[in-house]
């Protein structure tokens, strides 16, 4: 069965510092891997996207890393600001033409930045 | 939250109504999809559409129904709400199969179903 795990559930820092979020997957066939962010109330938003062949993608203060041989991601967040206060959710995708049924959510990181 | 509504954006009903929720995209994406969130559950998918009048169940699609009849309208009818559906439900919009590289998922706002 495909499965995702992240972790840690939650977690709190101060803001300026710099958090991972880790991300297990299995996956199989591998085709992508998606990060989202979600605000309280509202829907995921998209951070990265990364295919088998990338092991590493930036987005402003957000870097997502790849190792597709361990299957496993990490979403490193920098200079923290009180606005990355959400849920992270890692997504995977296998590579299985013809469904959209085959990507794998899982529950999130909870982040919350406070002063 | 890339051209997409969702009406209601809560609703209370009693177990055993009916009920429908509508999404509306402006973008004239191919594909839509209904998921549900749940607690300690990530998003599961419930139905999607590949085109007017084309669609297919997800993962989690018992006692739901869907219909689009036009690119812009993807509606979700729950026949007979029971507790169970109690749920925030989102619509999805991509202009290539979600599940593909090219195919990076919109969402709406969600909508907050109560079944009491």
């Amino acid at each position: 069965k495909n499965q995702v795990e992240q972790s840690p559930q939650s977690l709190i820092i101060l803001e300026g510092k710099n958090c991972t979020l880790q991300c297990n997957y299995t996956v199989s066939p591998f085709s992508n891997l998606r990060w989202y962010k979600q605000d309280t109330g509202r829907g995921p938003v998209s951070l990265t996207i990364m295919t088998f062949s990338e092991n590493t993608k930036s987005n402003g203060r957000y870097t997502a890393t790849l190792d597709a041989d361990t299957k496993q991601s990490s979403l490193h967040i920098t200079a923290s600001q009180l606005s990355d206060s959400a849920s992270y959710i890692c997504v995977v995708s296998a590579d299985k033409a013809g469904t959209a049924s085959k990507l794998t959510f899982g529950t999130g990181t909870r982040l919350q930045v406070t002063l | 939250d890339a051209g997409i509504t969702q009406s209601p954006r809560h609703k209370v009903t009693e177990t055993g109504t009916p009920v429908t929720l509508r999404c509306h995209q402006t973008e004239n994406h191919r594909y839509m999809y209904w998921y549900r969130q749940d607690p300690g559950h990530g998003l599961r998918l419930i139905h999607y559409s590949y085109g007017v009048k084309d669609t297919d169940k997800g993962e989690v699609s018992d006692g739901y129904s869907v219909s689009r009849s036009k690119t812009e309208d993807f509606l979700l009818t729950l026949e007979s709400a029971t507790s169970s559906q109690t749920s925030v439900y989102f619509c999805a919009i991509s202009e290539s199969m979600g599940a593909s590289p090219g195919g990076a998922q919109y969402f709406g706002p969600g909508t907050r179903l109560l079944v009491l």
